[in-house]
């Protein structure tokens, strides 16, 4: 069966700090990979999407950037964290052809 | 980016009452799928609605797609504390996929 993984569960940083968000997926190949963010109390904002391995399209300018080096591995990283970055992320995934998406468990940033 | 937006932002009931949420498009969908967030957890799929004007139920939650796919709707009969969350409906565009703003559900027991 397919398992997506999503870690750290819980991460502060401090401004100005490199921020690194790794997912990485099980049991599947070649899926649409997703990048997600939520801030307190509101909807979920699709800030990057992967359709294969190097393929990285952002949706939203902003201070972060992702990154897909192997198959099922999709990076979200910041050079330098500002307090705007504090939210929740997740990541997703859906196989081909696709269908439902299927989400981490969600990393708690928090940028002090 | 597409918008897909939903009404109410949040939602109060008393446990018994019923609920509806809207989903709106500003262009046609190919398909419309609805997720459920419980409290400090992560999106889960509950149904995708692929067909103009179609109705799906699970137990006590109706699901609808609008005639013109541009439009959806969530509603749960006689809500029980166990329905607390957000409710977000979800749609693609190419290999794009986007939430809805969400609304957010009480039951006040």
């Amino acid at each position: 069966s397919q398992t997506i993984h999503q870690w750290p569960a819980t991460l502060v940083q401090p401004v100005g700090s490199p921020l690194s968000l790794e997912c990485t997926v099980e049991g599947t190949s070649n899926p649409n990979l997703y990048w997600y963010r939520q801030a307190a109390g509101r909807g979920l904002q699709l800030l990057f999407y992967s359709v294969g391995i190097g393929q990285i399209s952002s949706e939203v300018p902003q201070n972060l950037s992702a990154s897909r080096p192997q198959d099922r591995q999709f990076i979200l990283s910041s050079k330098k964290l500002l307090l705007s970055d504090s939210g929740f992320y997740l990541c997703a995934w859906r196989p081909r052809p696709v269908t439902e998406a299927f989400f981490g468990q969600g990393t708690r940033l928090t940028v002090v | 980016g597409q918008q897909v937006m939903q009404i109410p932002q949040y939602q109060h009931v008393q446990e018994g009452e019923d609920f509806t949420t809207y989903c709106n498009s500003s262009t046609t969908l190919s398909n419309i799928q609805w997720y459920k967030q419980r409290p400090g957890g992560h999106p889960v799929f509950l149904i995708q609605l692929v067909k103009s004007g179609e109705v799906k139920k699970q137990k006590r939650l109706t699901f609808q797609f609008g005639e013109a796919k541009k439009n959806s709707s969530l509603h749960i009969t006689a809500t029980q504390t166990t329905d607390v969350g957000t409710y977000f409906c979800a749609a693609n565009t190419g290999n794009q996929f986007y939430f809805g703003t969400g609304t957010s559900l009480t039951v006040i027991p």
